[in-house]
């Protein structure tokens, strides 16, 4: 059982649409990051939240830690082809936890 | 980017022949980590090292061995290869152990097992 569970797995969606990716998890964290991961590469990291409720956006990205600091979102505005990749959540306890990943393809 | 090879990049082995995979750091950070990443499963930490001859175990530690001989260097062996350890291992580097300090990751060692 993952300790985080990323939802979707797989998103496939066209050049322009806006999407949400979420993170879900019954523990609590002292904060949370998420990171990208492109094929043949490691991961890197996007934004880390540590405040419940906080709020980060990275150009076209925005990030929220939930208000009790069990799950997080990703929301993309007009994705790009250059957003497909491997999106990661990590969250933090006593070390970090990763959750899956939600893979997402933006077809041009 | 953060300075982290990890060689080799690729690897085929046979059940049973030991493997050593190497992760290099040209960042002088104090903390090493070799986590694993499978379908499924994400990322899951199997050693770390925080100073030369320290290290300790992860979630997923049984059936690998880990040595810091050098800041710059930390490698990953697997004593006994089994198919269950068919791979994609990755390094990582960070300036400190505090949970939610950004870690930086190499491009991985694809690792199969027959």
């Amino acid at each position: 059982t993952q300790l985080l569970e990323q939802s979707p797995q797989f998103l496939s969606i066209q050049e322009g649409e806006n999407l949400t990716v979420y993170c879900n998890s019954s523990s609590v964290f002292s904060s949370l990051q998420w990171y990208r991961q492109e094929p043949g590469e490691g991961p890197v990291l996007l934004v880390t939240v540590v405040t419940g409720g906080e709020v980060k956006k990275l150009k076209r990205l925005t990030f929220q830690f939930g208000d009790a600091r069990k799950d997080s979102s990703l929301h993309i505005t007009a994705a790009q082809p250059g957003d497909t990749g491997l999106y990661l959540c990590a969250g933090a306890r006593h070390d970090m936890r990763f959750g899956a990943g939600t893979r997402l393809t933006v077809k041009p | 980017d953060a300075g982290i090879t990890q060689s080799p990049r690729h690897k085929v082995t046979e059940t049973g022949t030991p493997v050593t995979l190497r992760c290099h750091q040209t960042e002088n950070h104090r903390y090493m980590y070799w986590y694993r990443q499978d379908p499924g499963h994400g990322l899951r930490l199997i050693h770390y090292s925080y100073g030369v001859k320290d290290t300790d175990k992860g979630e997923v530690s049984d059936g690998y061995s880990v040595s810091r001989s050098k800041t710059e260097d930390f490698l990953l062996t697997l004593e006994s290869a089994t198919s269950s350890q068919t791979s994609v291992y990755f390094c990582a580097i960070s300036e400190s152990r505090v949970p939610g300090d950004e870690q930086f990751f190499g491009p991985g060692t694809r690792l199969t097992v027959l």
